[in-house]
């Protein structure tokens, strides 16, 4: 599998843009880019997937350069509820149960008052 | 709408007990069905995985093993708890054609 690498952690401020950026310099064609989050002591949350276009969604927009080798997703009004662990996460086409998800590092999330 | 359950949401075991935790996803059919585990301070590795009735793969060899006796329940068992065995459970489901994957809540689970 490709892999992603995310800074360890970030700061912001409340109400501030957050831009959390991923490298995946390997990717493939057929690779989506996933984002997932993990709050304190909960499972993971499907945040935003994307291919080669930028996406938005309620939650988050998704960035992606036009090589593919890095990708930004960014929330635009950082809240105190948005501190969380963010997983960048490539994934290919085949959408089979063998083809899951794999879950690096992640970059933690601090939103400061 | 599809949920997913887990429970018990904490538990503590004594190594070497037996250890059954339940996962069930209600309002869909036939999805795929997973298992991963959190040690502290850790990165989600992957356990299990299901994509039928009595068909699991494993991804990491241990004193673990699964089972989906039902085609939305899943099941993660030990006949005796190690220590590292601690950890954060989750269960996850989703459905192929579908991208994106459903977390339950979790258990906590600590072997003294």
């Amino acid at each position: 599998d490709a892999k992603t690498t995310q800074p360890n952690s970030m700061e912001s401020n409340e109400e501030e843009p957050v831009h959390l950026p991923c490298n995946h310099s390997t990717i493939s064609g057929t690779d989506y880019i996933h984002w997932y989050r993990q709050l304190p002591s909960q499972g993971p949350e499907y945040v935003i997937h994307g291919l080669t276009s930028n996406v938005n969604n309620r939650m988050a927009s998704l960035a992606i350069a036009e090589d593919r080798k890095s990708s930004t997703l960014i929330l635009h009004r950082a809240t105190l509820r948005d501190a969380a662990v963010y997983y960048c996460i490539l994934r290919g086409q085949n959408n089979n149960a063998g083809n899951m998800l794999t879950f690096g590092g992640g970059t933690r999330l601090m939103v400061k008052p | 709408s599809q949920t997913i359950h887990q429970w018990p949401a904490t538990l503590v075991q004594p190594v070497g007990s037996p250890l059954s935790l339940e996962c069930t996803v209600e309002g869909t059919s036939n999805p795929n069905l997973y298992w991963y585990r959190q040690a502290a301070g850790r990165g989600l590795q992957l356990l299990f995985y299901s994509v039928g009735i009595g068909q699991i793969s494993s991804e990491v060899p241990q004193n673990l093993s699964a089972s989906r006796p039902q085609d939305r329940q899943f099941i993660l068992s030990s006949k005796k708890l190690l220590l590292s065995d601690s950890g954060f459970y989750l269960c996850a489901w989703n459905k192929r054609g579908r991208y994106g994957y459903t977390f339950g809540s979790g258990t906590r689970l600590t072997v003294v």
